[in-house]
């Protein structure tokens, strides 16, 4: 049964430290996409990869966020030094692009106090 | 770039009658496909429908249905015969043909009564 995989599935942190959050794509997908989800802006796109290379990450605040893919099973999106407004539900997904259906994983909900 | 607007932060509907959600849209693409998905409480985004811009005919999935007007950017939800299960989130999402970004709106919170 093939998924994406997050973890953590959840993380609690204080402010100014380093939060690493990664996903696993589902085998054979070249695109993977980043969101964070709040109440109040809802699902906000944060970077998006293809064949690995970051082709989009205009929705990512550069000075604390950072999004890579060392490799085609992992992506990390990185946050440092972490704040409480990046509290939310951070989504990973991946497809195959051109109109194909997105899988998401579970997401991590982080909390930043 | 590409934005996408729904109108109806909740709705409520009644067990097994019908309900619309609204969805409008904007992209310079020539080429782009439309999607509903849906976040139950579990917070597992699922897909529900899609649709490629470039087909007239309105794509349907048993009780799903899209009502796709191209001219007027708006890409509607039906759900007929609503069940409880259907009480979630649904999100209104983009994607741009040579862009490939994934852009969603901000969601409807549909309620199901019995």
């Amino acid at each position: 049964d093939a998924r994406v995989t997050q973890t953590p599935r959840d993380k609690v942190t204080e402010m100014g430290q380093e939060v690493t959050m990664r996903c696993q794509p589902i085998l054979g997908h070249n695109t993977v996409f980043w969101y964070r989800q709040t109440m109040m802006q809802g699902l906000e796109l944060l970077a998006y990869f293809r064949n690995r290379a970051p082709l989009d990450d205009s929705g990512m605040p550069k000075d604390r966020f950072s999004a890579e893919m060392p490799d085609a099973t992992l992506a990390t999106l990185k946050i440092q030094p972490s704040e409480p407004r990046d509290s939310a539900v951070y989504f990973c997904a991946s497809g195959l692009g051109d109109g194909a259906e997105a899988f998401f994983g579970q997401g991590t909900r982080l909390t930043v106090v | 770039a590409q934005t996408v607007t729904q109108s109806q932060p909740e709705m409520s509907v009644q067990e097994a009658e019908t309900v619309t959600l609204s969805c409008t849209y904007d992209t310079s693409e020539s080429d782009y496909y439309l999607f509903w998905y849906k976040q139950p409480p579990s917070r597992q985004m699922i897909l529900v429908i899609r649709q490629e811009a470039y087909k007239q005919q309105n794509a349907t999935e048993n009780r799903f249905s899209v009502n796709f007007q191209k001219a007027a950017k708006s890409f509607s939800l039906k759900i007929s015969d609503s069940q409880l299960g259907d009480a979630a989130m649904y999100f209104c999402a983009s994607e741009g043909g040579s862009q490939g970004n994934l852009i969603f709106g901000k969601g409807t919170k549909l309620s199901v009564k019995p």
